[in-house]
């Protein structure tokens, strides 16, 4: 089974940069997802990370550590519209994907 | 090309009803799925369907049913809502059971 678990809420300012952490026990790990989902909204795709390292796309990277089992979403350069939940999920085995409770983010200007 | 769509946007439904939300994509993926999602408790899988002809028991599966006739479709439903089944119901497909998830926009379900 699964357990993930991420902060329930961060708050940070317009332009700075934030990291939300994930951390998850697995048997099978085979990948982890972040997505975002604005409120009232349907989760969106953000990163993919099944190997150890960093992977950059645009404003936000994720960071992997399967030894750890830890993983980190950085948002840089804040953007208001960044307000959001972002939601940790692990894939164990070939389709399994559970999600975290996923943590919100407000941006104040 | 509209991804996902789910239908009804929302619903309000009597205990007891029998109701069926409806999922369908046009991407021709082979995988679709079912997810609640409850404040606090994150998005939790109810069942999925690795292709067309097969489906599967999720996390949560109890009081539900599924079936996948096509590639395109997988309505979900509820035989006898109960108020437990209030939620925020996501269909998601993806290419493949190893791709990524894409999800429909929901239906907010209350329960009476």
């Amino acid at each position: 089974g699964q357990n993930i678990d991420q902060p329930t809420e961060m708050t940070a300012t317009e332009g700075a940069i934030v990291q939300i952490n994930c951390t998850y026990q697995t048997s099978g790990f085979n990948g982890l997802f972040w997505y975002q989902q604005h409120a009232g909204e349907a989760p969106t795709f953000l990163s993919y990370n099944v190997l150890d390292g960093l992977e950059e796309k645009g404003r936000f990277s994720s960071f992997l550590s399967r030894s750890k089992g830890y993983s980190y979403l950085l948002l840089k350069e804040l953007q208001m519209k960044d307000s959001a939940s972002y939601l940790c999920a692990v894939r164990e085995g070939d389709y399994k994907l559970s999600f975290g409770a996923g943590t919100t983010v407000t941006v104040r200007a | 090309i509209a991804g996902i769509t789910q239908a009804p946007t929302s619903q309000i439904l009597a205990a007891g009803r029998r109701m069926t939300l409806r999922c369908t994509q046009d991407m021709r993926h082979n995988a679709m799925y079912w997810y609640r999602q409850d404040l606090g408790l994150g998005l939790r899988l109810i069942h999925y369907s690795n292709t067309a002809g097969t489906t599967g028991k999720g996390e949560v599966p109890d009081g539900y049913s599924v079936s996948r006739a096509n590639t395109d479709d997988f309505p979900l439903t509820l035989a006898s809502a109960v108020p437990s089944q209030t939620s925020v119901y996501f269909c998601a497909s993806s290419t493949s059971e190893k791709g990524t998830q894409y999800f429909g926009p929901g239906t907010r379900l209350l329960v009476l």
